[in-house]
């Protein structure tokens, strides 16, 4: 009972330094989304997909790339790593016959 | 577009007692879904109970409950009988039920919630 899987759990990069942060989900959901989680701000979207090959910009999707080639799979990429985006990140991942949404636990990220 | 807002940044409560968590929403759809859910020092996001907009029955979960008033755009969530393991941050959130580019969760900034033993 995976549900949403989020690897690395921590990462600390350095400016300019590009990573990929990994979310698999195993309950054939076809809607996943990446949040940025900042200190007193709640929880912003970054990029969602609405099934395999469909993405699109949430709020605040500067700085980050999305690809969702399988139902499974939605990995964030982050390029030339600022510290501005030194944050907790959050996949989720939700379908229209269920309400909710569920969540991965979450990767720390500091940019130094 | 749906804004969430909370009004508390921070709460305290005594153990065994009684709190309200207040939470307001800004939209134009009339069917909707409402969320609160709660996040541990862990970091884990955990659904706490859930409100379809169409229902007027408010939801209630064990000790929680909401007072769910649809035209005031107002969702708050009370706890009772606090516990220890109570104690995180809580997230109010929006949902549309249209599908697409609509079905994305809204956010409010949260609260966070001390419990005292």
């Amino acid at each position: 009972n995976a549900g949403v899987t989020q690897t690395p759990k921590f990462r600390i990069l350095k400016i300019g330094q590009s990573m990929t942060l990994q979310c698999a989900q195993d309950m054939n959901h076809n809607y996943m989304y990446w949040y940025r989680q900042d200190p007193g701000m709640g929880l912003k979207l970054i990029y969602y997909s609405v099934g395999a090959g469909i993405t699109d910009k949430g709020e605040v999707p500067n700085g980050y790339n999305v690809s969702r080639s399988t139902t499974e799979d939605f990995p964030l990429r982050l390029e030339l790593a600022a510290p501005s985006q030194t944050s907790v990140y959050f996949c989720a991942s939700g379908t229209t016959g269920k309400t909710e949404a569920f969540f991965g636990q979450g990767t720390r990220l500091t940019v130094v | 577009a749906q804004t969430v807002t909370q009004s508390q940044p921070e709460m305290s409560v005594q153990e065994a007692e009684t709190v309200t968590l207040s939470c307001t929403y800004d939209t134009s759809e009339s069917d909707y879904y409402l969320f609160w859910y709660k996040q541990p020092p862990s970091r884990q996001m955990i659904l706490v109970i859930r409100q379809e907009a169409y229902k007027q029955q408010n939801a209630t979960e064990n000790r929680f409950s909401v007072n769910f008033q649809k035209a005031a755009k107002s969702f708050s969530l009370k706890i009772s009988d606090s516990q220890l393991g109570d104690a995180a941050m809580y997230f109010c959130a929006y949902r549309s039920p249209s599908g697409g580019s609509n079905y994305k969760l809204t956010f409010g900034k949260g609260t966070l919630l001390t419990v005292n033993p």
